[in-house]
């Protein structure tokens, strides 16, 4: 079974910069896996950031960026304001249809 | 950018049956992939099924295969997801979701199914 992991938490400084990962319990990720993003917050539906890796939604600002860091995904965040504080989740096309989300990452900006 | 709005939510009783309906408008329906997300109170997003374009293969997550049948109609632009044999553990918002390279975007408002007695 295929297991997607991300960080239950993170912090960041107003104007700081933090990169949340999306790793698999076994194994890389790869640009195969078609890595994307999302942005989450409590009662609302989740808003696309990031797909296929690196390529930015439309409308999304660039201060988000996506990369493969080492052997997971990685979406950065430069420059970090107060309404980025939200839930993000990642997930991984891992082949035959199927897709697998992280348990998303917990953000905090204080 | 397209709209999808999601309908048929509701309690219902372990064992009992659901279907879940979505409508899209403003982009190619029928050239798209599509998706149902679900995401339980409190709990992180999980993929549920996926249907190809022309709904001649559809993928599920091995704790619904066999319960939850996923089909659509082209000329209705219209998803639907009958849930079967429901269980507690089914209690979620179901989000309906176009798959855009390898993404999900744009998504539904969702629809909110409570399993209990």
């Amino acid at each position: 079974q295929t297991v997607v992991t991300q960080e239950p938490s993170f912090s960041v400084s107003p104007g700081g910069t933090v990169t949340l990962t999306c790793g698999l319990s076994s194994g890389s990720v790869s640009t195969g896996h078609y890595a994307s993003w999302y942005q989450q917050t409590p009662g609302q539906a989740p808003r696309t950031l990031i797909y296929t890796t690196d390529s930015r939604s439309s409308g999304v600002p660039d201060r988000f960026s996506g990369s493969i860091l080492g052997n997971k995904a990685a979406l950065t965040i430069t420059g970090a304001q107060a309404d980025d504080e939200s839930n993000y989740y990642c997930v991984l096309y891992v082949g035959g249809g199927s897709w697998v989300f992280g348990g998303g990452t917990k953000l905090t900006v204080l | 950018e397209g709209q999808l709005v999601e309908s048929g939510g509701g309690l219902v009783q372990p064992g009992g049956s659901l279907r879940l309906s979505c409508v899209a408008s403003q982009f190619n329906f029928g050239g798209h992939w599509m998706s149902w997300v679900r995401q339980a109170p409190g709990k992180g997003l999980e993929w549920v099924a996926s249907i190809k374009s022309d709904g001649s293969d559809k993928y599920y997550v091995d704790s619904v295969k066999g319960r939850f049948t996923f089909s659509r109609d082209n000329v209705r632009n219209s998803l639907s997801l009958q849930m079967n044999s429901l269980r507690v553990e089914d209690t979620a918002v179901y989000y309906c979701a176009r798959v855009s390279r390898y993404a999900f975007d744009p998504w539904g408002q969702g629809t909110l199914v409570t399993v209990s007695s």
